[in-house]
């Protein structure tokens, strides 16, 4: 059982580059979500999805984009990659109110 | 609005030492509290979980946690520390409306032989 995946595992990016953070959930669970982690600033909830075609803003979603066109998949679109996006991005699935499956992240940085 | 506190970035015990992390939080309804660890350079995982039945949760690895209404608290603990618990423990809260999680930065846990 492969839970939540994620790729790529590191990628550096120049300053204006774009590039797609993939997840995917084997779990068949309705909720997916991505957060970014800096140090000594715990997780920030970037965007999240309640199920397929419906996608909504959590706390820092400036930057970013999210698509969620089948349950399993939730891809996350950087456009025009700052230094300030440096960071570690966890996708998330969860299919009860109880807890959420981490993936392993996707360590970026931007240079 | 909900809001998780972590008392400490950083909590250094001895091993065999009893391991006590706080967290405080802020719900306006009766709470979801979790703890999840994440070992260097990897994801996080549930440790444990409080859902309104008793109020003694126990998860993995030998850790528990009590919450406590009147403190408005949900500390975790662990009797006799190991080096392999050495990582990052994360306290949440979850939302009143949805599936969302509140998390508070986290404590780096060290321990010393």
């Amino acid at each position: 059982n492969a839970g939540v995946t994620q790729t790529p595992k590191f990628r550096i990016l120049k300053i204006g580059q774009s590039m797609t953070l993939q997840c995917t959930q084997d779990m068949n669970h309705n909720y997916m979500y991505w957060y970014r982690q800096d140090p000594g600033m715990g997780l920030k909830l970037i965007y999240y999805s309640v199920g397929a075609g419906i996608t909504d803003k959590g706390e820092v979603p400036n930057g970013y984009n999210v698509s969620r066109s089948t349950t399993e998949d939730f891809p996350l679109r950087l456009e025009l990659a700052a230094p300030s996006q440096t960071s570690v991005y966890f996708c998330a699935s969860s299919g009860t109110p109880y807890e959420q499956y981490f993936g392993p992240g996707t360590r970026l940085t931007v240079t | 609005a909900q809001s998780v506190t972590q008392l400490g970035s950083h909590v250094s015990v001895s091993e065999g030492a009893l391991v006590l992390l706080r967290c405080n939080y802020s719900s306006s309804v009766p709470p979801y509290l979790f703890w999840y660890v994440q070992y260097p350079n990897q994801g996080l995982q549930l440790l444990l979980k409080y859902t309104s039945a008793a109020t003694l949760v126990k998860g993995i690895n030998g850790f528990e946690a009590e919450f406590k209404k009147s403190e408005t608290s949900f500390h975790l603990t662990k009797p006799s520390a190991h080096m392999s618990d050495a990582a990052e423990y994360f306290c949440a809260v979850r939302m009143d409306s949805n599936y969302q999680l509140i998390w508070g930065a986290g404590t780096k846990l060290i321990i010393k032989p």
